[in-house]
């Protein structure tokens, strides 16, 4: 099956533990997204790459860090410096940077700090 | 910066009712806008996606129209069933191609 793959479902983290959460696709799709939905909003991007080994920052990018190591995967690990990581993190793919097609979305992981 | 609203927050019809759902944003240097569905705590769906030089799209009992020049969007829902209770949310994608959203719609459809 294609697609894209999320987990955990759900994670709980103590206070002071980094956690990394992972986003796998085999799509074979250029650029991947992360971002962070709190309850009754919509979404906010965290980071975004576009091809292997280079990512940006998106609009809160504090107290996240990501890498693309292979076209397949990117993972975000939310640290300590996160002040309050509690939400639902979903990961995207698109098949290019093109700006033409759309977004497909993973499942998504729910972060609950304790 | 881009800013996306979505009015209403939530809409409750009875079934069989049409659905209008409204999309606004500030900058029209958009490349696409995009409808998408969620489910409660799952991922997200697309649904429609309008290029720029587009004015509507249609899938099945879906349409959505754009307006670029004003900044808006519709997205209509024809003849509803209690399987289209979701949340709606509407996103453009500009320079950069990142997605920026709205807020989101939960629309409940009562039998």
């Amino acid at each position: 099956d294609g697609g894209i793959t999320q987990s955990p479902k759900y994670l709980f983290r103590k206070e002071g533990q980094n956690v990394t959460l992972s986003c796998e696709q085999n799509l074979n799709h250029d650029a991947m997204y992360w971002y962070r939905q709190d309850p009754g909003q919509g979404l906010r991007l965290i980071y975004y790459s576009q091809i292997v080994n280079d990512f940006q920052k998106g609009d809160i990018a504090e107290g996240y860090s990501v890498s693309r190591e292979k076209k397949e995967s990117f993972p975000l690990t939310v640290t300590s410096a996160q002040k309050n990581p509690t939400a639902f993190y979903l990961c995207a793919s698109q098949p290019t940077s093109a700006g033409t097609d759309t977004q497909y979305f993973g499942p998504g992981t729910r972060l609950t700090v304790l | 910066k881009q800013e996306v609203t979505q009015i209403p927050a939530a809409l409750s019809v009875p079934e069989g009712e049409n659905l209008v759902l409204n999309c606004s944003f500030t900058d029209s240097a958009i490349y696409n806008l995009q409808w998408f569905r969620q489910d409660p705590g799952k991922g997200l769906t697309s649904l429609l996606l309008i290029q720029s030089s587009q004015r509507e799209q249609t899938s099945g009992r879906l349409n959505a129209s754009l307006d670029k020049s004003s900044g808006r969007s519709t997205l209509y829902i024809a003849a509803s069933q209690p399987g289209d209770s979701a949340t709606y949310l509407c996103a453009v994608q500009a320079a950069g191609n990142k997605l920026t959203f709205g807020g989101g719609t939960r629309v409940l459809v009562k039998p």
